[in-house]
């Protein structure tokens, strides 16, 4: 099955720096990245994906770029405000059975937007 | 337009007892999977329902099972609860011709004791 690994686990940033969170993936099949943003308490929220015929996507402050070869994908936010912080999860699809794919998570990053 | 909803929002049990949590996907949605979240970690695939049938099964035992109406809603049960069952449990909603996209619910946080 698909294995997805995701640094840093806990990141601190400025406020109006940029933030750069990292995940790779085991599974070649895997065609489908998408992130999620989870507050405290609170359902995680899809905020950008990306599929695998594209290699970069964005969308106003926030960006995610894949490598296919190299199995590595990675969110970047710029100009960080104190609402971004949250955790952040990167996720990636288990083809299985076709047409059933399931997402399959990382570890998670915990980022901190310092005021 | 309404979202994925869950019930209930908190639930104590005691080891060794049952407990069946309950899903009602977003409106249009026909395809619903389950995740386990315990606290720190990320979501973790249990299993997944279409046409009232499991489609996709991660690596949980089979004290956990599940179920979906003909309404596209859906049920979690889990039987003879250990320590270890307790974390917070969501559920997504998804199309079946775009499964892609998933819309997670607020959760069940469950403790067991």
């Amino acid at each position: 099955g698909e294995n997805v690994e995701q640094h840093p686990s806990t990141l601190s940033v400025q406020e109006g720096d940029s933030a750069v969170i990292k995940c790779t993936y085991s599974d070649s099949a895997s065609n489908y990245f998408p992130w999620y943003k989870q507050e405290l308490g609170k359902r995680p929220q899809l905020i950008i994906d990306i599929r695998s015929n594209v290699g970069e996507k964005k969308d106003q402050r926030i960006a995610v770029t894949l490598n296919k070869t190299a199995k590595h994908f990675s969110l970047h936010i710029t100009e960080t405000q104190p609402e971004d912080s949250a955790v952040y999860f990167c996720a990636a699809t288990d083809s299985g059975n076709f047409g059933n794919e399931k997402l399959t998570f990382g570890t998670g990053t915990r980022l901190t937007i310092i005021p | 337009d309404a979202g994925v909803t869950q019930s209930p929002t908190h639930l104590i049990k005691t080891r060794g007892q049952q407990v069946t949590l309950r899903c009602s996907p977003k409106s249009g949605h026909d395809t619903v999977s389950w995740y386990q979240q315990a606290l720190g970690q990320g979501p973790q695939f249990i299993f997944q329902y279409y046409e009232e049938e499991e489609r996709q099964r991660g690596n949980f035992p089979d004290r956990f099972s599940g179920h979906q109406f003909p309404n596209y809603s859906s049920e979690l049960n889990v039987n003879a609860l250990l320590l270890g069952d307790s974390a917070l449990y969501l559920c997504a909603s998804s199309l079946q011709r775009d499964l892609y996209e998933q819309y997670f619910g607020p959760g069940t946080r469950l403790t067991v004791t």
